[in-house]
């Protein structure tokens, strides 16, 4: 079965660095996943693509600040120099035939 | 540059129907390669996709909610609809509809790249 896994919770200082993790259940290592960013009271907006070889896309507009790479079975989104406005929920979402999946988020605090 | 926007009762009896659609603008629903979805998130809580659909008619559903979900395409208006059948207290939710590739068919991505600003339904007598 395909699912993700995300932390619920993470924080870090303004102006530092964190690495958010998404983890593909076993058998799914290879799987292309996106990363998706809801600021509080707001909709989703698509962060980027991240490919099993830690190769990305970010979507429009997406500062240089926001990084995805890959290991195994992990996904990871790095956000360095830290803003207020990147305090907000994170979510990781997939694909198989016929389907798709999310993780359940990881609520990001920037202290 | 593609919008989407839901628009639909923002209140809807329990047991009865609940219907969206979302219109799209900047681009046509009947590209190809374009799939179309909703994803539900209840009040406080995280992101469930619901279904997708091609403008030829393809459909895809959450098997949790497979009995109940009817999306439907109109392509001479540009839009997609969302029905939900026998609705309870559990389906009161932000429902928004997206875009994403053709990944779930075929190779390729199924990356929700637009998203609508979202609809928030409640179900309550």
């Amino acid at each position: 079965q395909l699912v993700l896994t995300q932390s619920p919770s993470a924080s870090a200082s303004l102006g530092a660095s964190v690495k958010l993790t998404c983890t593909l259940s076993s058998g799914h290592s290879s799987y292309a996943i996106a990363w998706h960013q809801q600021q509080p009271e707001k909709g989703p907006r698509f962060l980027m693509n991240l490919n099993s070889d830690g190769s990305h896309n970010k979507g429009d507009g997406i500062p240089d600040r926001f990084s995805g790479s890959a290991s195994g079975a992990e996904r990871y989104l790095t956000i360095s120099s830290l803003q207020s406005e990147d305090e907000a929920d994170y979510y990781c979402q997939t694909w198989g035939t016929g389907i798709v999946v999310f993780g359940g988020g990881t609520k990001l605090t920037v202290l | 540059q593609l919008q989407l926007q839901e628009s639909g009762p923002g209140l809807v009896k329990p047991s009865e129907t609940l219907s969206l659609t979302c219109t799209v603008s900047g681009g046509s629903i009947s590209s190809s390669n374009d799939y179309w979805g909703w994803i539900r998130q209840p009040p406080g809580r995280g992101l469930e996709w619901i279904g997708s659909m091609y403008y030829s008619g393809s459909t895809y559903y959450n098997p949790s909610l497979k009995s109940r979900v009817t999306i439907s395409v109109d392509t001479s208006r540009n839009q997609f609809s969302l029905k939900l059948t026998s609705v309870t207290a559990a389906d009161t939710a932000f429902y928004y509809c997206a875009r994403h590739g053709p990944g779930i068919a075929a190779a390729g991505y199924a990356v929700f790249d637009y998203w609508g600003q979202g609809s928030l339904v409640t179900v309550s007598s």
